[in-house]
């Protein structure tokens, strides 16, 4: 099946450790994006990219950080610079075309 | 930048009336307006979008009007069932041929529709 696979779907970490997120998709989509989405808000963004090793800063970027080293994946770092980390984030990707981001199943990461 | 207000925050309805959610938006050049439908625990899903091009849209018991003049759109659901229940949220975009979608979203509407 053609997809944006994240995982996972929970994630704990202590509070100061780094802990990165996956995305993967195989609908040959040029771009990616990451969201964050906190109770009560719209997804922001954080981070996305055109084109294999290029990637833009988005609206939250701050204590985020990102690779694209491969089309198909575009995972997202939470360092411990981040303040709130604790959110669920949204991965999405889109062909180059103009068409709208499709969305994976997001992963919930708790930060105690 | 972009800004994307929507209201109401909930709403409340009846199975089989119908349901309206607006969106306002501040950046004239956004073209593209999607809405998505989130359900607990997973990701958005796109259920109707329009161009600027576009007045009106509509997509069995799901339709999306657009006033580009007075910069805001809307979601019309007809006839709604419990399984339309769940979190609408509206976006906007400049979508251009060749570049990221990058969406500016609501901050999105639970509907709950009650038998």
């Amino acid at each position: 099946d053609g997809g944006i696979t994240q995982s996972p779907k929970y994630l704990f970490r202590k509070e100061g450790q780094n802990v990165t997120l996956s995305c993967e998709q195989n609908l040959n989509h040029d771009a990616m994006y990451w969201y964050r989405q906190d109770p009560g808000q719209g997804l922001r963004l954080i981070y996305y990219s055109q084109i294999v090793n290029d990637f833009q800063k988005g609206d939250i970027a701050e204590g985020y950080s990102v690779s694209r080293e491969k089309k198909e994946s575009f995972p997202l770092t939470v360092t411990s610079a981040q303040k709130n980390p604790t959110a669920f984030y949204l991965c999405a990707s889109s062909p180059r075309q103009g068409r709208h981001p499709f969305f994976g199943q997001g992963t919930r990461l708790t930060v105690v | 930048g972009e800004n994307v207000e929507q209201h109401p925050s909930t709403l409340s309805v009846q199975e089989g009336d119908s349901a309206v959610i607006k969106c306002t938006y501040s950046d004239s050049a956004s073209n593209y307006f999607p809405w998505y439908k989130q359900e607990l625990g997973k990701g958005p899903q796109l259920i109707i979008d329009i161009r600027s091009n576009v007045g009106e849209k509509k997509d069995q018991r799901i339709a999306v009007t657009l006033n580009k003049t007075a910069k805001h759109f809307s979601l019309h659901i007809t006839e709604t069932q419990p399984e339309d229940s769940a979190v609408y949220f509206c976006a906007a975009s400049q979508i251009n041929t060749g570049t990221a979608s990058k969406l500016t979203f609501g901050t999105g509407t639970r509907l709950q529709v009650t038998l």
